[in-house]
Formats: structure tokens, C-alpha cells, sequence
């Protein structure tokens, strides 16, 4: 059974502090990894996906990914009130499908 | 607009009582998938499609049918749907292609009860 695993928080700091979200996955074999932010009560919205080892940068956003143990994380600098919400990730195991697998998300809160 | 459409938003039903939740998307794109969201089990993949024609399991596709006859429209068929099928369900859509292909754009959700 292929997993993927995220605290559940909630994760809370404070205004401007940088925000660590992190998530680990079951299989070695897994292709391309994926954040999610999803406000309360609305759909998920794709913030930035990785599929190579190292960092990968957009805005204040940068997601982290090691393969070799398994995790993929995500920054969130200068952290606003406005990035409170669910956090999920996604990993697509297989190359050549679209089949995902989604942790059960981490709530970020970020105080004022 | 470029978007993802579900309908309906809101059901009630009985257990037992056939539904169909219709899902269509505007942005050409090929591939399209369902998911359901359940407090503490997240979003779980139920059925995708590559293209017109082609679907596959997710994780949990029991209890549902999907079929894929229009690039555009993907509905989501409970033949004879349970309490257990009481969830939110998702829609989604992405171009299926290189990098961009990677974006899945989702629906606003259908909130199901049965009773």
C-alpha cells in the first residue's frame, strides 16, 4: 500500500517566521511530488510541484525534495495570515498514469 | 473563463437510488480525475482518465462507475450509493502534457449525503 504521510498540526507561527511543512512517501519509485494549498471550504490549488533531488524555488514558496530518505517539504518564508490554511501533499508514484496519492494534509496557522 | 464545473453542489439522497454527479471542464485538457475528501482520510483518488475512452482505478473506486464518451465531461455514477459514500467530491482536470501537464485544476465540489 503506497503512502504518503504529513503531520496533521496544526502547525502554528507567528506573522513573518518561516513555516515548515513536511511529508514522507512509502516509494522509492515515486515520480513527481506535489503541494497543495486548500482554504476552508474551497478546492485545492496547486502550489508548486518538484521532481528532482535538491530545492526548487518559486516566490516565497521552495520545495524540498530527498529521495533518498524519502520526504519532500515545503518552506513558506515572511509567513502571512493569508497562507493560513490546509496544507496537502501529492505523489504520483508512476510514471505514465495519473494516479495520486494525497496525504491527509497539515493546517497551518499563521497568528497576527 | 477557463474552469472545472460540477453539478450539483449540494445532494441529499437514499441509499440505493441511482446519481450521477456531472463534471465538465472548458480547457481542452486530456486527462480528468474524481476524488473524495473524508475528515482524517484526506483526498483519495477514486478514477482518472487519460483521455476519451481510457479510465483507471485510483485508490478507491469501489461503489462507483465513471465513463469518459466527451474530452470535456467526466461523470462520476453511484448505481446504487451507501452512508458510506457520503463525502465531498472532487473534480479535476489537468493538460496531461510536459510540465504544465502537471497542474490539476479542481472543481468546486459536490457535497454528498446519504441517508
Amino acid at each position: 500500500q503506497k503512502e504518503v504521510e504529513q503531520n496533521s498540526g496544526p502547525l502554528s507561527v507567528p506573522e513573518g517566521a518561516i513555516a515548515s511543512l513536511n511529508c514522507t512517501y512509502s516509494d522509492r519509485g515515486s515520480q513527481s511530488f506535489f503541494w497543495y494549498r486548500q482554504y476552508s471550504g474551497k478546492s485545492p490549488e496547486l502550489i508548486m510541484f518538484i521532481y528532482s533531488n535538491g530545492d526548487k524555488e518559486d516566490g516565497r514558496f521552495t520545495a524540498q525534495l530527498n529521495k533518498a530518505s524519502q520526504y519532500v517539504s515545503l518552506l513558506i518564508r515572511d509567513s502571512q495570515p493569508s497562507d493560513s490554511a490546509t496544507y496537502l501533499c501529492a505523489v504520483r508514484f508512476t510514471s505514465g498514469t495519473y494516479k495520486y496519492i494525497f496525504g491527509t494534509g497539515t493546517r497551518l496557522k499563521v497568528l497576527a | 473563463e477557463a474552469q472545472v464545473t460540477q453539478n450539483p453542489r449540494y445532494l441529499i439522497t437514499v441509499t440505493g437510488k441511482k446519481l450521477t454527479v456531472t463534471c465538465s471542464q472548458n480547457m481542452n485538457h486530456e486527462y480528468m480525475s474524481w476524488y473524495r475528501q473524508d475528515p482524517g482520510l484526506g483526498l483519495r483518488q477514486i478514477y482518472y482518465s487519460m483521455n476519451v475512452e481510457v479510465t483507471d482505478k485510483g485508490d478507491v473506486p469501489e461503489g462507483y462507475k465513471v465513463s469518459r464518451k466527451e474530452k470535456r465531461n467526466f461523470p462520476l455514477i453511484l448505481e446504487s450509493p451507501s452512508p458510506n459514500q457520503t463525502s465531498l467530491y472532487f473534480c479535476a482536470s489537468s493538460p496531461g502534457q510536459g510540465a504544465a501537464g502537471e497542474t490539476q485544476y479542481f472543481g468546486p465540489g459536490t457535497r454528498l449525503l446519504v441517508l
